[in-house]
């Protein structure tokens, strides 16, 4: 049963602290997406990947948040500093997006959700 | 632009009622449409799709019909069921594959 996984599930950490977050995404899978859900903002996309090189990253505070993939298994998502703000539920979601194939499904991991102090 | 947008929530429905969440788009070319479901705690999971017009996605007694002339994509259920509580997403994904939109979420509160 392929699903994509994220670590840690739940991170409780102090303002002003490093934070990071990974996520396996489906062997195969060739995109990856970061998302953020708060109540307020609902779903927001942060950045996404594709064959491991970042195609769209324009809902990323830059001055603080940073995304890559070292490698295909990974992708990595840090906040530092962090702020009290970025407390939100983050996604992490892997899909295959094949030459002559014109739609995305998405396979959304169990999030991790963040609470900084 | 593209966009995506659902009725608002939240919805409250007794057990067996008919539900209709409410979907339209706005999209260039001919994107994909897809409707996803998040339970309390869990990531969203895809529950139907359609990739071209006329097409009806259906999973779990829910159905959708990809509406070209109408720009809509309406979530269906004959009879809910309590387990059918959950928050539900619209979504496209453009035809060049490379932009994916979600709307804002219904909630969907199911009552005995």
């Amino acid at each position: 049963d392929a699903r994509v996984t994220q670590t840690p599930r739940h991170k409780v950490t102090e303002m002003g602290q490093e934070v990071t977050m990974r996520c396996q995404p489906i062997l195969g899978h060739n995109t990856v997406f970061w998302y953020r859900q708060t109540m307020m903002q609902g779903l927001e996309l942060l950045a996404y990947f594709r064959n491991r090189a970042p195609l769209d990253d324009s809902g990323m505070p830059k001055d603080r948040f940073s995304a890559e993939m070292p490698d295909a298994t990974l992708a990595t998502l840090k906040i530092q500093p962090s702020e009290p703000r970025d407390s939100a539920v983050y996604f992490c979601a892997s899909g295959l997006r094949a030459s002559g194939r014109f739609y995305n499904e998405q396979f959304f991991g169990p999030g991790t959700r963040l609470t900084v102090l | 632009g593209n966009s995506v947008t659902q009725m608002e929530g939240p919805v409250t429905l007794s057990e067996e009622a008919f539900l209709t969440i409410n979907c339209t788009y706005t999209a260039t070319g001919y994107p994909s449409l897809f409707w996803y479901v998040q339970y309390p705690g869990e990531g969203l999971q895809l529950l139907l799709k359609a990739t071209k017009a006329d097409d009806k996605g259906s999973n779990k007694g829910f159905e959708a019909t990809y509406r070209k002339e109408t720009t809509s994509f309406h979530l269906e259920k004959g009879s809910v069921q309590v387990s059918d509580s959950a928050v539900y997403f619209c979504a496209l994904s453009t035809d060049t594959g490379n932009q994916f939109y979600f709307g804002t979420g219904t909630s969907l509160t199911v009552i005995p």
